[in-house]
């Protein structure tokens, strides 16, 4: 079992809609939490990163937050583009520096 | 322009053959990952470096070696000892420890023929 798990495993919207996607966790203590951005078949990109005392943090459309009290994260994807299709990663950092990444939630936005 | 390459994008190699990807990084950073991704499954760590001259096994060490004899360059080389080699490599560098930002390569697609 995972100890970054990610829900759901893949999700289809339309373009323009909302979205959230989930990242709950079971490893502690941590230092931080990000959220990162994977386009087929490139490299995974920054989208936010929050330290454990943060609940929200915004990068344009998107807004991660966080409960540290549940260990639970959930990234927000606003008014989705075609451009946002893509796999969406969450990793949880240990204070030991230890880093452990989710399996992904693959996104697909269709016009 | 500041980044991280890998090189090659695609690689093809036959069974029972070694090969080392490429992994460059102008950000000057101390710190240096490599990663294996494969279908469906969360990244994994194969080796890390905190310091030139220094490295560390991740969870996946087995079949793969690494140097880092430079700063700037960090590569790894799969062996023939790899059971399963196929996977996407993804390189990453951070400042100072994964306590801080890291930053990744775009990749190397790594098939076995």
């Amino acid at each position: 079992k995972n100890q970054v798990e990610q829900s759901p495993q893949s999700l289809i919207i339309l373009e323009g809609k909302n979205c959230t996607l989930q990242c709950n966790y079971t490893v502690s203590p941590f230092s931080n939490l990000r959220w990162y951005k994977q386009d087929t078949g490139r490299g995974p990109v920054s989208l936010t990163i929050m330290t454990f005392s943060e609940n929200t943090k915004s990068n344009g459309r998107y807004t991660a937050t966080l409960d540290a009290d549940t260990k639970q994260s959930s990234l927000h994807i606003t008014a989705s583009q075609l451009s946002d299709s893509a796999s969406y990663i969450c990793v949880v950092i240990l204070n030991a520096g230890k880093s452990t990444f989710g399996d992904g939630t693959t996104l697909t936005v269709k016009p | 322009d500041g980044g991280i390459t890998q090189s090659p994008k695609y690689l093809f190699r036959k069974e029972g053959q070694n090969v080392t990807l490429s992994c460059e990084q102008n950000l000057n950073h101390d710190a240096m990952y490599w990663y294996r991704q494969d279908p469906g499954q969360g990244l994994r760590l194969i080796y890390y470096s905190q310091i030139v001259n220094d490295f560390q096994k991740g969870d996946i060490a087995e079949g793969y070696s690494v140097s880092r004899e430079k700063k700037e360059s960090f590569p790894l080389t799969v062996t023939s000892a790899q059971k399963n080699p196929t996977a996407f490599y993804l390189c990453a560098s951070s400042p100072d420890g994964w306590n801080t930002e890291a930053f990744f390569g775009q990749g190397t697609r790594l098939t076995v023929v």
